[in-house]
């Protein structure tokens, strides 16, 4: 188990251009959540994966942003169009669900936005 | 929404105990998390307590809940310099169409624990 791993860990990008980022989860993990954590702040929920299928949105993911699962195991988030407010962290979290049991979400490192 | 509250810093002589405090608004939240994050990195679960408990610890670390008034603790005994970093305290809502388990995790802004030798 070599736990979540996340790709890349930082990436300086100009205002405008498009960025994408990967999550390998937990191999056994069903689940695949990403949070976008800013200076100062706690993580803030963007999306969530069950296997392949995308369950839950945030009001804060705008139609710039979209994240794929396409075989159930691991994740991509593109930002299209970047702006200097989506300089962040972005976390990707897995977790084993199963009905009556925690849940317990797992993080990775992030990757380190910055959009110049 | 949901707001969790946390204070922002804490400062204590390595050696004593740290007592780290959290409000929650979510009286259905069924699980409720303690996470560390050191500088730069990604977060760490410590721990986590489930509704129908009120206390339950782990080696130097013990949380308590108080669920009447939606308070939850973390302390750690001896806490050393490598205990430094932001404690995240979070909670898990209950989402029955979930199947009764947990969807996303709602944060307060951590409280940064600086342990001075």
């Amino acid at each position: 188990d070599t736990g979540v791993s996340q790709n890349p860990r930082h990436k300086i990008t100009k205002r405008g251009q498009n960025v994408t980022f990967r999550c390998d989860p937990i191999s056994e993990h069903n689940r695949l959540y990403w949070y976008r954590q800013t200076l100062g702040q706690g993580p803030e929920f963007l999306t969530y994966f069950q296997n392949e299928a995308q369950l839950e949105k945030s009001r804060l993911l705008s139609d710039r942003f979209s994240a794929e699962r396409p075989k159930g195991s691991f994740s991509t988030l593109e930002i299209q169009r970047t702006e200097q407010g989506d300089s962040a962290m972005y976390l990707c979290a897995s977790s084993l669900s199963s009905s009556g049991s925690t849940d317990t979400q797992y993080f990775g490192p992030g990757t380190r936005l910055t959009v110049l | 929404g949901e707001d969790v509250e946390q204070s922002l810093f804490l400062s204590v002589r390595e050696g004593d105990s740290s007592v780290i405090n959290c409000t929650y608004t979510d009286s259905s939240s069924t699980y409720l998390y303690w996470y560390k994050q050191e500088p730069g990195a990604g977060l760490q679960l410590l721990t986590y307590i489930f509704s129908n408990m009120d206390m339950k610890q782990d080696q130097r670390l013990t949380v308590l809940l108080n669920k009447k008034d939606k308070h939850l603790s973390l302390r750690i005994a001896d806490t050393q310099t490598g205990d430094s970093a932001i404690y995240f305290c979070a909670e898990a809502p209950d989402t029955v169409n979930y199947g009764g388990s947990q969807g996303n995790l709602i944060f307060g802004k951590g409280t940064k624990l600086s342990v001075k030798p």
